[in-house]
């Protein structure tokens, strides 16, 4: 069975400063790992996705995440957190072994950037 | 033009009623899905469907069926409803493959009360 961890329910970070959002996860065979954001009242919305070759893999509005095989883990990154990126992100992983394999979601991380 | 869209956008309702909603893309997908998100965020795959024909049917109260009529459309019909069916639901929608890496596109959402 597959499964994805995000550790922490909250992250509390000022605005300018590095914002790191944690995920592992837990598959049989090779995972393809993906991030949503979440804002208020909205729908999810895709910001990148690893599927094989480059850990660092580069995604919208600034984001990137690394695929760490060892660790499996894949962590959100952001330099320099903007105000606008509070919102809920959601990791998300899904495995290879299933025909129609379904996508497993984290419990959702909350991004509280502070002025 | 909105690319995934659910209609309503807000529904409430008594126990016992019986409701739809609807959801359509005009992306050109083929395969289109239905999720549940608790009041603690958590989301939770309901159904999924590629080309009219469900792929994915995950543990849910048979008063819970869906409909595709065509592959841009995805209908969810929910018999007796119960105090616990009050949710986010989400439709989402992604060009796809067995074992494909696809990202989806999420509609904005429909919360369904239940009194």
């Amino acid at each position: 069975a597959q499964s994805v961890a995000q550790p922490e329910d909250q992250v509390n970070v000022a605005e300018g400063n590095p914002l790191t959002v944690k995920c592992t996860y837990s598959v049989s065979g090779n995972p393809y790992l993906f991030w949503y954001v979440q804002y208020p009242n909205r729908g999810l919305q895709f910001l990148l996705k690893y599927i094989t070759g480059d850990n660092l893999v580069k995604g919208s509005y600034g984001f990137e995440a690394e695929f760490n095989k060892s660790q499996t883990s894949f962590h959100l990154k952001k330099p320099s957190a903007l105000v606008s990126d509070s919102a809920l992100y959601f990791c998300a992983v899904r495995a290879l072994t299933d025909s129609w394999g379904k996508f497993q979601f984290g419990a959702g991380t909350q991004v509280v950037v502070t002025p | 033009d909105t690319a995934v869209s659910q209609t309503p956008k807000y529904l409430v309702t008594q126990m016992g009623n019986d409701k739809s909603i609807k959801c359509e893309q005009n992306l050109g997908h083929d395969t289109m899905y239905w999720y549940k998100q608790d009041s603690k965020k958590f989301l939770k795959i309901m159904f999924s469907y590629n080309n009219k024909e469900l792929i994915i049917n995950e543990t849910v109260p048979n008063r819970f069926s869906p409909k595709s009529p065509d592959k841009a459309h995805l209908n969810l019909h929910i018999n007796s409803l119960e105090l616990g069916d009050s949710a986010v639901y989400f439709c989402a929608s992604s060009q796809d493959l067995p074992g494909g890496y696809n990202e989806q596109f999420f509609g904005p959402g429909t919360r369904l009360t239940v009194l």
